[in-house]
């Protein structure tokens, strides 16, 4: 069966970088995209960027270019999310998610890791 | 990229049918074909509800349909059930690779 399973969480200081690892399995690995989003305590889910696992091609908002970084490791079937220059407002629970071959069909979420971001 | 505008909330007793909104522009939601609905309740991952406006995955309930006017989306719940209480967001395709969520909206069963 498929399965994202994220790294756990993290208290990070402002200013610091962040990784994530969102490990797959159940499926080929090159054949779907990974997504990232993220959720804010009592907000909403924001985009925060895709990668083709085939190639390692990615593309990211506008408002994360610069600070975001997807990469993967074919070899492991894992994807990773750097975030870099931390402030209290990226505190938030991270989800990876694969999509289904379609446009916006992600069917499988990992479990979320949650980020504190504070002095 | 704004996000997509949607009720803060929506509610509807069992058995009635409850209908979400999501506007957008003409250069997401107007413009594609690519509009998604999750699922989400308390500290839990979403759950992809409806993709590609109107198609619906394998497993979700037939009471759930998606349809598209214009730069607006709608998610319709028809016979509501005490589970379906939970905060759905809408997503687009955006172009150029990128998406954007919904504000979200809290439908709750009376």
């Amino acid at each position: 069966q498929v399965q994202l399973v994220q790294s756990g969480a993290e208290v990070k200081k402002p200013g610091a970088s962040l990784k994530v690892s969102c490990k797959t399995s159940g499926y080929t690995f090159t054949n779907n995209f990974i997504h990232w989003v993220r959720q804010a305590p009592g907000q909403g889910l924001e985009w925060m960027g895709q990668i083709n696992p085939r190639d390692g091609t990615t593309d990211y908002p506008q408002h994360l270019q610069g600070r975001v970084t997807l990469t993967r490791d074919t070899s492991t079937s894992t994807v990773y999310m750097e975030l870099s220059v931390l402030t209290s407002e990226d505190t938030a629970v991270y989800y990876c998610a694969k999509d289904g071959g379609a446009y916006g069909d992600n069917a499988y979420w990992g479990q979320g890791t949650l980020v504190t971001v504070s002095s | 990229q704004p996000a997509l505008t949607q009720p803060p909330s929506a509610s509807g007793s069992p058995g009635q049918s409850v209908t979400i909104s999501c506007t957008g522009t003409s250069s997401d939601v107007g413009f594609y074909n690519y509009v998604s609905w999750y699922q989400q309740h308390p500290g839990k991952a979403p759950k992809l509800m409806i993709y590609e406006v109107t198609k619906r995955p394998s497993g979700v309930p037939y009471r759930f349909s998606g349809s598209k006017s214009g730069n607006t989306a709608s998610l319709t719940v028809s016979g509501l059930q005490a589970e379906d209480e939970a905060d759905y967001f809408c997503s687009s395709y955006a172009g150029r690779g990128t998406y954007v969520f919904g504000t979200g909206t809290r439908v709750t069963v009376l």
